[in-house]
């Protein structure tokens, strides 16, 4: 049972390329979530999936697209990187109210 | 958006010593949630809370949620080096894709 999984763990990107992180968990959960992390900001929710077949925008969608592939399976895409997306990456589930088990993380730097 | 202002933002302290952390938002939340996140590592849910004035333990930690439903407080007692982390506490007011507010962390160090 490896809960929620991330990959890669890093990258480094140029400005304009492309790039997509994976995240697959199995716990069965029906909602997903793509988070990012700046220092002093806490988290910021990107994109959301409440249930398969279905995503909604977060608080900062900009610049990114979501993907919900089957019940596992959430993945987010960075059409063309800007500096402004270094970060770091969380994917987490949940199926109770709140109670989110998040990934271990992706760190993103946008040169 | 909106997020939830959590106090203090960073604390030093010796071991053995107790830990309290607030945080407070404009408005109501129906779940408060308490988060612990280790260097390198993603956030780990510690505590839930789901009535208003709640008052819950899981090990030396100590959550209660506010009579107001706009905040919540966590307690560590006889702190330990593993204790070093950021703590995020959360609210979720209601919502079928269940979306959560975090605040911005407290960055607690513990000196051995």
């Amino acid at each position: 049972n490896a809960g929620v999984t991330q990959t890669p763990k890093f990258q480094v990107l140029k400005t304009g390329q492309s790039m997509t992180l994976q995240c697959a968990q199995d716990m069965n959960h029906n909602s997903m979530y793509w988070y990012r992390q700046d220092p002093g900001m806490g988290l910021r929710l990107i994109y959301y999936s409440a249930s398969e077949g279905t995503t909604d925008k977060g608080e900062v969608p900009n610049g990114y697209n979501v993907s919900r592939l089957n019940k596992r399976e959430f993945s987010l895409r960075l059409e063309s990187a800007a500096p402004s997306q270094t970060s770091v990456y969380f994917c987490a589930s949940s199926e109770r109210a709140g109670t989110q088990y998040f990934g271990p993380g992706t760190r993103l730097t946008v040169l | 958006g909106q997020q939830l202002n959590q106090s203090p933002q960073s604390m030093f302290i010796q071991e053995g010593e107790d830990v309290s952390m607030n945080c407070t938002s404009s408005s109501i939340f129906n779940t408060w949630l308490w988060y612990k996140q280790d260097p390198g590592e993603g956030p780990v849910l510690l505590i839930a809370l789901y009535k208003a004035g709640e008052l819950t333990s899981n090990g030396r930690l100590t959550a209660q949620f506010g009579i107001t439903r706009k905040d919540s407080f966590l307690n560590i007692s006889a702190s330990i080096p593993s204790d070093v982390g950021i703590y995020f506490c959360a609210g979720q007011l209601s919502g079928g894709y269940q979306k959560v507010t975090f605040g911005t962390g407290t960055k607690l160090q513990v000196i051995p």
